[in-house]
């Protein structure tokens, strides 16, 4: 069984760029996850999409989007990127989004 | 907000020894996770707790959860140098309005021969 795929691995990006990061859950989940890790702020919540609908963002600026396709898959969008956003992005996928979250590989975005 | 909080943040531990790691949790929830991560590496599910008194055992790992006290444990029992990793506690509140895990800093734990 397929996990969570996430692509691409790594990325680097400049400064005042925008970035697009997918996610492929697992055959059959309904609800994507979305969170940053940080060492300075550990693991956030970006926000969930169930049936691709939003149903849950966190604490990030506007220039963090997202959304959900008809398959499931969904894919993150960072514009206008800060040094700061340099994190690693981790996507999880549950089949209900009530319990039961399998994490992907993440996506390690450098900002330079 | 909820907040929650590990401890210890740090633990060296010898193999054979046996070790708690505590998560406390700052509102109701009926539903936490224990995940492993190895450095440079994603999150690897070890437990999902969702009931008081849960219990639940994977080699020597066991987790509990006390939802009055808001209180998880995660015991070690004869640790060995492959446990060594970073373990992390995951509360999640979301109900009707869709789920948000809140993670806990993590406990790095280090097992030394």
């Amino acid at each position: 069984k397929a996990g969570v795929t996430q692509t691409p691995r790594y990325l680097i990006k400049t400064r005042g760029q925008q970035v697009t990061l997918s996610c492929s859950p697992i055959s059959g989940h309904r609800s994507v996850s979305w969170y940053q890790q940080t060492p300075g702020q550990g693991l956030q919540f970006l926000f969930e999409y169930f049936s691709e609908t939003q149903r849950n963002k966190g604490n990030f600026p506007g220039r963090f989007s997202g959304r959900q396709f008809s398959n499931s898959r969904s894919e993150m969008n960072v514009s206008t990127l800060e040094l700061g956003d340099s994190a690693l992005y981790l996507c999880a996928s549950s089949p209900d989004g009530v319990y039961g979250y399998t994490f992907g590989s993440g996506t390690r975005l450098t900002v330079v | 907000e909820l907040k929650v909080e590990q401890n210890p943040l740090f633990l060296s531990m010898q193999e054979g020894k046996n070790y708690t790691i505590y998560c406390n949790y700052s509102t109701t929830s009926d539903r936490l996770y224990w995940y492993r991560q190895d450095p440079g590496k994603s999150l690897e599910s070890l437990f999902v707790l969702l009931s008081n008194g849960a219990v639940k055992q994977e080699g020597r790992l066991m987790a509990s959860l006390d939802t009055k006290a808001r209180l998880s444990t995660l015991h070690i029992t004869a640790a060995v140098h492959d446990l060594s990793a970073t373990y992390f506690c995951a509360v999640d509140v979301g109900q009707t309005s869709g789920s948000r895990l809140t993670f806990g800093e993590g406990t790095q734990l280090t097992v030394n021969p």
